[in-house]
Formats: C-alpha cells, sequence, structure tokens
C-alpha cells in the first residue's frame, strides 16, 4: 500500500496563476482532508470530504476550491494563487464512521506539498 | 480557531531523559490524539485516548486525559534523538463534525 500520496511535491506559482493539487489514497477511506501548516500556526484545515461526491468546508476555505469524483482521490484547486497562499499543503484521509459512531479515528498523512507564490 | 494549545512551544532535553508536553483545548471532546512530525513530513500518528479513559500507553508514550480540566499530556520516556520531531494534540469535538482540530504544537529537541 502506497497509503497517501501527493502530486507535486513542490511548485511554484505567480501571482494570479491557478493549479490543482492531487491527493490520493488506497486504504478505501471515506473521509479525506485537505490542510495547510504556517510556521506557527500549526494545522488548518482548508476543505473536507465524507464521501465521494461530497465536500465541506473547514476552517479556512477562501481562496481554495476541491472536488471529490472518485472515492481515492480529492483535488485542492486554487484559481488564482496569491502570496498569502504560500503554504505547505498537506492531504489526510480516516475511516469511515462505524456503528453509527460519530467519532473521528486515526488521520493518515500524505507528505505533503511545499506551494510558494511570487 | 485552535482548539489545542501545546505547552510548551519548545522542549530540549539530552537523551535518555524524559520529555513531558502538555496540550488544553476548550470544548467537549469525544476523543484527543497526539500526532508526530518529523522536518519536512507529513503527521504521523501515535495515540488516540477516548474521552471516557483517563490513561494510556504505547511503548514509549504515555498519554493523559483530564476532561475536567480540558488538558491533555504525552509523556515520552527514555528520548532518544530520533524522538527530535513536532508534536501536535488534536481533538475531535463533541458535535464538531467529521473532522479534528489541530493545536499549535511542541517542537522537540532530544540531544546526544
Amino acid at each position: 500500500n502506497a497509503g497517501v500520496t501527493q502530486t507535486p511535491k513542490f511548485r511554484v506559482l505567480k501571482t494570479g496563476q491557478s493549479m490543482t493539487l492531487l491527493c490520493a489514497q488506497d486504504m478505501n477511506h471515506e473521509y479525506m482532508y485537505w490542510y495547510r501548516q504556517d510556521p506557527g500556526m500549526g494545522l488548518r484545515l482548508i476543505h473536507y470530504s465524507v464521501g465521494e461526491g461530497t465536500t465541506a468546508k473547514g476552517e479556512v476555505p477562501d481562496g481554495y476550491n476541491v472536488s471529490r469524483l472518485k472515492k481515492q482521490n480529492f483535488l485542492l484547486g486554487l484559481e488564482s494563487a496569491a502570496p498569502s497562499q504560500t503554504s505547505v499543503y498537506f492531504c489526510a484521509s480516516s475511516y469511515p464512521i462505524r456503528g453509527g459512531s460519530s467519532f473521528q479515528e486515526t488521520q493518515y498523512f500524505g507528505p505533503g506539498t511545499r506551494l510558494l507564490v511570487l | 480557531s485552535q482548539q489545542g494549545e501545546e505547552d510548551p512551544q519548545a522542549l530540549s532535553i539530552q537523551e535518555g531523559e524524559n520529555a513531558t508536553m502538555n496540550c488544553s483545548y476548550k470544548t467537549s471532546i469525544n476523543n484527543l490524539q497526539w500526532y508526530r512530525q518529523n522536518s519536512g513530513r507529513g503527521l504521523v500518528h501515535l495515540i488516540l485516548i477516548r474521552s471516557n479513559e483517563r490513561e494510556k500507553h504505547s511503548g514509549r508514550l504515555r498519554v493523559t486525559l483530564d476532561t475536567s480540566k480540558k488538558s491533555s499530556s504525552l509523556l515520552i520516556t527514555a528520548s532518544r534523538a530520533a524522538d527530535t520531531a513536532s508534536y501536535f494534540c488534536a481533538t475531535d469535538e463533541t458535535g464538531g463534525g467529521n473532522k479534528l482540530t489541530f493545536g499549535t504544537g511542541t517542537q522537540l529537541k532530544v540531544e546526544l
């Protein structure tokens, strides 16, 4: 199992350019997440998905869009990149709810994508 | 907003010593998790403690949870240089939906 993979590993963009970050998982997880990590800020949730075809906003969704067309993939899009979006982006996935519980189980993280917007 | 706040922000110890990190949170939770992040890498899950548990062990790790004080601690015993990393607590808030809220982390450095 490859676990959670992210593409690309590093990217430099100019202000106003667009790009898509790809996250893929081979663990058959229902839930997938996109975070950004900035120095001293910990991880902040951008968007997440609880299943194929569904997405929801997290703590810092502005300037980002997501799609979950296939269960194993979760795409994060930047339509018009801004320097404030310079960050390290992490994708994560987790098991589905079991037995009707709403508890959140362990999340499995990808290696991250380092994005620099000039 | 950040739910968990780790204390201290940075910790430097000698190999063989114990390392203790604390996490405080604001709302009621279903569970609390600890993750480790090595420099330049993704986060790795260490341990999960549920709201009805008070203490949990995993190898050299010991986690405690005090829901009355809304706090948790992570103890790493007999630390090794390989334990050098950032450690984050994450909370599954009651009624918070299908997501975790991460703290700002503690940077641990274990020196030889």
